[in-house]
């Protein structure tokens, strides 16, 4: 099925890593890609492919894979970082995960 | 750089036509290797994907909503549009435009426009 799972909420400690987790039958055949969406504001891609980060995201964000499961990886977790996280996924067609709302604490 | 930027009506009736345009900037629509999408977010709520066009005119929709949906493009004046019919309270909405890129094994949504809020409402 084209649908893809993730926790409704994450905390972390500034300074500490966190993972943000993304479950679907899509993601046994795709990378999925991660965006960051902050209050007001359009959604932004920081992860994309098997660990591919566009020019201007920080290198503490990092994407990886492993059976259904893709996971946004945040290392030394910022102030800034807090927001709320949609990963993505083409299948038969394109699908988002329900987002995860990232509180540092 | 490209740039993406929604217009159209922020207040529709219920049972009408909701319709909006993304104007593409610094770069055109009929680059290859793109797709381009409208997706929306209703308040407080979660991201969901409405469908997509090719420069080439092929379209997909979402499942859900396919039979509402209309996706069209215009090359000379490097835009699409969005037309959703029968529009209900449920339709209320921030409408992005948003580029696709996919290879083998990803794709990703690299730019997108800021957003337009669409109330339905009497």
């Amino acid at each position: 099925s084209s649908e893809l799972t993730q926790d409704p909420a994450v905390s972390v400690a500034l300074g500490q890593t966190v993972r943000i987790t993304c479950q679907g039958d899509s993601l046994r055949s795709y990378y999925a890609s991660w965006y960051q969406q902050k209050p007001g504001q359009a959604p932004v891609l920081v992860i994309y492919g098997k660990n591919n980060r566009p020019s201007g995201i920080p290198d503490r964000f990092s994407g990886s894979s492993s059976g259904n499961t893709a996971s946004l990886t945040i290392t030394g977790a910022q102030a800034e970082d807090e927001a709320d996280y949609y990963c993505n996924s083409r299948d038969t067609f394109w699908v988002f995960g329900g987002g995860t709302k990232l509180t540092v604490l | 750089q490209l740039q993406l930027q929604e217009s159209g009506s922020g207040l529709v009736k219920p049972s009408q036509t909701l319709s909006l345009t993304c104007a593409v900037s610094g770069g055109s629509i009929s680059s290859g290797g793109y797709s381009w999408s409208w997706i929306r977010q209703p308040p407080g709520k979660g991201l969901e994907w409405i469908g997509y066009i090719y420069h080439s005119g092929s379209t997909y929709y979402n499942p859900s909503l396919k039979s509402r949906v209309t996706i069209s493009v215009d090359r000379s004046k490097n835009q699409f549009s969005l037309k959703l019919s029968s529009v209900t309270a449920a339709d209320t909405a921030v409408y992005y435009c948003a580029r696709g890129m996919t290879t083998v094994t990803t794709g990703a949504f690299d730019i997108w426009g800021q957003g337009t809020m669409v109330t339905v409402s009497s």
